[in-house]
């Protein structure tokens, strides 16, 4: 059984730039979570998708937006990148909205 | 945004000791969740609670999810080196949302 992948594992934009963060899901799980997790804090909810659809929103503004795809894997693009949003960017899979989520290693993100 | 109140926020013992941190929140949680983050990689999942009351064990952690509904505590028995590490009490809502505490730094001394 293949776990949570992320890519890639680190990155540097500049400011106002755009990325895209990619997720493959834990086998069997349909359901992809994304969250920030700054230095020295807890994750952050960004949003769920679930059956390629937008499944809850937490507190981000528009510039974060994501899609899944019917292989259930998932990104996130993040446009016009603020210094404030490096961070890690986690995806867990679960098997449903509500089950137990599995995180992937992370992406690093750096914004200079 | 929301997180739990987590503590206590660091610790560092003694390799052998038991240690014992807890979470609590002002909203009620239909699951609360225990990971463990090494530096650079994702969260791992040690303890999932789903029900108010549970008490549950894996190895030598232990976790209860409160009967309120609003905290869960997490203990480990006979702590070794390979137990440092930071460990995130997460609720979870009947929207799949996880809210996490600020974490607790485990340091144990050899």
């Amino acid at each position: 059984e293949t776990g949570v992948t992320q890519s890639p594992t680190h990155l540097i934009k500049t400011r106002g730039q755009q990325v895209t963060l990619r997720c493959s899901s834990q086998s069997g799980h349909n359901t992809v979570s994304w969250y920030q997790q700054a230095l020295g804090q807890g994750p952050q909810f960004i949003f769920q998708y679930y059956r390629e659809e937008e499944n809850g929103r937490g507190n981000f503004p528009p510039r974060f937006s994501g899609l899944q795809f019917p292989n259930y894997s998932s990104e996130l693009n993040v446009n016009a990148l603020e210094l404030d949003d490096s961070a890690l960017y986690l995806c867990a899979s679960s098997l449903s909205g509500v089950n137990t989520q599995y995180f992937g290693p992370g992406t690093r993100l750096t914004v200079l | 945004g929301q997180q739990l109140n987590q503590s206590p926020q660091s610790m560092f013992i003694q390799e052998g000791e038991d240690v014992s941190m807890n979470c609590t929140s002002s909203s009620i949680f239909n699951t609360w969740l225990w990971y463990k983050q090494d530096p650079g990689e994702g969260p791992v999942l040690l303890i999932a609670l789903y029900k108010a009351g549970e008490l549950t064990s894996n190895g030598r952690l232990t976790a209860q999810f409160g009967i309120t509904r609003k905290d869960s505590f997490l203990n480990i028995s006979a702590s070794i080196p390979s137990d440092v590490g930071i460990y995130f009490c997460a609720g979870q809502h009947n929207t799949g949302k996880l809210i996490f505490g600020q974490g607790t730094t485990l340091q144990v001394k050899p």
